[in-house]
């Protein structure tokens, strides 16, 4: 069965530090993943997604993540964080029918906090 | 990107009414939305996929009688919370699947946090 795990519930960074966030999931076929973001209250807004091609993939806001097939990971890296980038962190894993996503498999999240 | 819409983004009823929450595709035609819940702390779980014209796929362990979903137009589907109880105080999310070509990818509403008194 399909599934996305993020091993880190709670991360906390200094401003201007670099963050890694991690993702590993399972899946049967060629995974289409996906990295949103969460402000408290709020719906998700995408930050970036994988289908194919460079594993190496660029997002909005200077967030960048890799997708390693060998370790089934797909971590979420920003070299510099700011402030407003406190918020919550979902990836996912999409699931498709007939060439359209038909559903998104969501890891637990990842709450990160920013510190001065 | 896209925009979907979703309303209220809040509510609190009583307990043994029943809520609707709409979801709306603003600038783009939708055959095909999610609904989504959220309980504290936890993960998005995906409820069930709409279609337009047809009816709602629940996933395992989704009550339909409780959760009625209708997706009568291209730009539109709603959630009914029926005879709501507290445990059925959530945040709900509905996510609209974009046309082609960018069919891979689903636009979120804004959530609906509902509270049941």
């Amino acid at each position: 069965a399909q599934s996305v795990t993020q091993p880190d519930i709670h991360i906390t960074v200094s401003e201007g530090a670099s963050l890694e966030l991690r993702c590993n999931y399972s899946y049967g076929a060629t995974p289409y993943l996906f990295w949103y973001v969460q402000s408290p209250g709020q719906g998700l807004q995408l930050l970036l997604k994988y289908f194919s091609g460079d594993t190496l993939v660029q997002g909005i806001k200077g967030f960048e993540a890799e997708f390693k097939r060998s370790q089934s990971s797909f971590n979420l890296r920003k070299p510099s964080v700011h402030w407003s980038d406190a918020a919550e962190y979902f990836c996912a894993v999409g699931t498709f029918l007939g060439g359209a996503t038909n559903k998104l498999i969501f890891g637990t999240g990842t709450l990160l906090a920013v510190q001065p | 990107g896209a925009v979907v819409s979703q309303h209220p983004s809040r509510v609190i009823c009583k307990s043994g009414t029943s809520v609707k929450i709409e979801c709306r595709s603003l600038d783009f035609q939708a055959t095909t939305m999610f609904w989504y819940r959220q309980f504290p702390k936890k993960s998005l779980m995906l409820m069930a996929t709409s279609n337009e014209g047809s009816k709602a796929t629940y996933e395992q362990g989704v009550e339909k009688d409780k959760f009625l979903i209708n997706h009568a137009s291209l730009t539109l589907s709603t959630l009914t919370v029926t005879s709501a109880h507290p445990e059925d105080s959530s945040f709900y999310i509905c996510s609209a699947r974009a046309p082609w070509p960018e069919n891979t990818e689903a636009f979120f509403g804004q959530g609906t946090r509902l509270t049941v008194v």
